[in-house]
């Protein structure tokens, strides 16, 4: 069956104290892995996407990496304002030529001040 | 108007009542979702239109009905919704091919939607 497991559920953080993010994942035909970020009350905001294993992108304090089997989102010295929900999804085929979404649970980050 | 926007914001409705949630992007995507989100759950794929047809229906109960009349605009339709339908409905769209939608994703801020 196909799914994405995030971890951990929840995260504090001290101001500046560096961390990652896991996203793994068994799906069939991979064609796109997915990091959005979500403040409560709004829909999530697209931060990356990767597409195969090894690839590496960046965004600010972001970095987002892909293996075969998980995705990393490093977080370096993070700021409060990086307080946020981030969403892993996968994108994988589903026969025919169409596609299907499947999200995670979400880590819920909190960075103190 | 920019991004994806999704009016009402916030709707209590009673179990017997019509109501339908509006969905605009101004984007220029030809593909258009709607989403479930239920607190502790990851997001549930309800509909799916690429190029106004509809490619998904992830087994959704009859009580919810969508209308795509154009690419830019998707409606979602309600009728004698359940409490446990109380959730906040995401719409999102996104550039697809004539292969199958895909690509990321752009998401609009939500209805929070309450059935009493």
């Amino acid at each position: 069956e196909d799914q994405v497991t995030q971890s951990p559920e929840a995260l504090r953080l001290q101001e500046g104290e560096s961390s990652s993010l896991n996203c793994s994942y068994t799906v069939s035909g991979l064609r796109g892995l997915f990091w959005y970020r979500q403040d409560p009350g709004k829909g999530p905001e697209f931060l990356f996407t990767l597409y195969s294993a090894g690839e590496e992108k960046e965004k600010e304090r972001l970095k987002a990496t892909l293996t075969k089997k998980e995705s990393f989102l490093h977080i370096t010295a993070p700021k409060p304002e990086d307080s946020a929900t981030y969403l892993c999804a996968v994108q994988a085929s589903w026969g025919s030529g169409t596609y299907k979404y499947i999200f995670g649970t979400g880590t819920r980050l909190k960075v103190l001040a | 108007e920019t991004g994806v926007t999704q009016t009402p914001r916030h709707l209590v409705m009673g179990m017997t009542n019509k109501k339908s949630l509006k969905c605009e992007q101004h984007l220029g995507h030809n593909a258009m979702y709607w989403y479930k989100q239920s607190a502790k759950k990851p997001l549930e794929l309800m509909f799916v239109y690429n190029f106004k047809e509809q490619t998904e229906n992830n087994s959704v109960p009859s009580r919810f009905s969508p209308e795509c009349p154009n690419s830019s605009h998707l409606f979602l339709h309600l009728h004698t919704l359940q409490p446990e339908d109380s959730a906040l409905y995401l719409c999102a769209s996104s550039q697809a091919s004539l292969a199958g939608v895909g690509g990321e994703q752009f998401f609009g801020p939500g209805t929070r939607l309450t059935v009493l």
